[in-house]
């Protein structure tokens, strides 16, 4: 089974609505870490986060984690078509040093106009 | 200031033959890790070098190798390619210590035939 566990696997929302995705881990996390990537293309980084209960925003998206459930969540409020794309949590599970990130499958985005 | 920087971006490859892919870390950083990614995957952690050394490895075969210089610029060589290679290989900077943000490249597209 997988270390980080990502849902949905693919959403499909209409341009405007609100969409969550979660990133489970199935071990102690000591740092969350979120990125966007188009098809084949590198990652690009979002946020970190690394405290219980800390939450950070940026434009229209807002990551949250909660270390005693081990799960961090992503929300996009009013999506766009810029927001299409691959979204990858990636965690430390060992030292909080981004030294060694194990990531989720992704999460496959699609926003319709 | 320029991102993390990898060549070549595409790479194609026949069974058995060697390559050499090579990244720049972003400045001010020190550490680069390595990360295989196939297609519909998250990406997969090879290994990582910091102060020229291999720091940690992921489970890979030995048949992948890496190298960092003294200006922090990093080469992961594979040898003698099988088709299950083929990939995007992916390289990571980030500066060691705690609380550090892991920067992307666009990666190198290898295709194995």
């Amino acid at each position: 089974s997988q270390e980080l566990e990502q849902s949905p696997q693919s959403l499909i929302v209409q341009e405007g609505k609100n969409l969550t995705i979660n990133c489970t881990s199935s071990k102690t996390l000591y740092g969350l870490y979120w990125y966007k990537q188009k098809y084949g293309e590198g990652l690009i980084f979002l946020m970190m986060l690394q405290k219980g209960g800390e939450e950070k925003s940026h434009e229209k998206i807002t990551a949250k984690l909660d270390e005693k459930k081990q799960q961090s969540s992503l929300h996009i409020t009013a999506s766009q078509p810029s927001h299409a794309g691959i979204y990858l949590c990636g965690a430390d599970l060992n030292t909080g040093t981004a030294s060694k990130l194990t990531f989720g499958t992704g999460t496959r985005l699609q926003v319709t106009l | 200031d320029a991102g993390v920087t990898q060549s070549p971006t595409h790479l194609i490859k026949t069974r058995g033959q060697q390559v050499t892919l090579r990244c720049s870390p972003k400045s001010g950083h020190d550490t680069v890790s390595w990360y295989q990614q196939a297609l519909g995957q998250g990406p997969q952690f090879i290994f990582q070098y910091y102060e020229e050394e291999e720091r940690q490895r992921g489970n890979f075969p030995d048949r992948f190798s890496g190298h960092q210089f003294p200006n922090y610029s990093s080469e992961l060589n594979v040898n003698a390619l099988l088709l299950g290679d083929s990939a995007l290989y992916l390289c990571a900077s980030s500066f060691t210590g705690s609380n550090t943000e892991a920067f992307f490249g666009q990666g190198t597209r290898l295709t194995v035939v």
